[in-house]
């Protein structure tokens, strides 16, 4: 059974640091991109960052390009989502979620609150 | 960047009845790119359909996507109560970005 465990989040001042995890077992981790979608509280769904399979490549939306950073570690089945210089407006639920057919995301996390006070 | 527009907001029915939910691109998407998911409050979204058309697993079949091109349909027959939620579409045809819908609400009447 697939599974996605994310943590980390928490509450921070705005221009600080948050790290966040998630733990995936249940697949085979490094034959699969992984992602970070996030969600503002009341809002839609964004996607945030992707690092593919060997962690050789990555992409970020561009409200976190040069603040974020996406990487995994394919040892531990771990994937990370650094966030620097954080900013009220991303304060949300950070979901992981495993990349599969057509590059849809077949199973997501239950989601970790970021919120950053202002 | 590919903008998807979703439409209605928000779908009244009645368990029983026929949702039909709309998604329009910007631009083409490739058909293999387009999903469908469903979500419902404190919960994650959970897959639907991927490639258009194709059920992921578990999804019963009362769910069906269809579209090509900038235009893509969720069809859900006979709704059960567990359905109403909120559904999102997603492109990625662009990758390595993925964008997505506003999301449609579809509630109970």
């Amino acid at each position: 059974e697939v599974q996605l465990l994310e943590s980390g989040g928490g509450l921070v001042q705005s221009g600080g640091s948050l790290r966040l995890s998630c733990a995936a077992s249940g697949f085979t981790f490094s034959n699969y991109a992984m992602s970070w979608v996030r969600q503002a509280p009341g809002k839609g769904l964004e996607w945030v960052s992707t690092i593919s399979g060997y962690g050789h490549s990555t992409y970020y939306a561009d409200s976190v390009r040069g603040r974020f950073t996406i990487s995994r570690d394919n040892s531990k089945n771990t994937l990370c989502l650094q966030m620097s210089s954080l900013r009220a407006d991303d304060t949300a639920v950070y979901y992981c979620a495993k990349e599969g057919r057509e590059e849809a995301f077949d199973y997501w996390g239950q989601g970790t609150q970021v919120t950053v006070s202002s | 960047e590919i903008v998807l527009t979703q439409s209605p907001g928000t779908l009244s029915l009645s368990p029983g009845e026929r949702a039909t939910l709309s998604c329009r691109a910007s631009q083409s998407v490739t058909n293999k790119y387009l999903a469908w998911y469903q979500q419902k409050p404190g919960q994650a979204p959970r897959l639907l359909i991927y490639g258009a058309s194709n059920r992921a697993t578990g999804i019963p079949d009362r769910f069906s996507g269809s579209g090509s091109g900038t235009d893509f349909t969720l069809t859900i027959n006979r709704l059960e109560p567990e359905d109403f939620a909120v559904y999102y579409c997603q492109q990625s045809g662009t990758s390595p970005s993925f964008t997505f819908g506003p999301g449609t609400t579809v509630d109970i009447k």
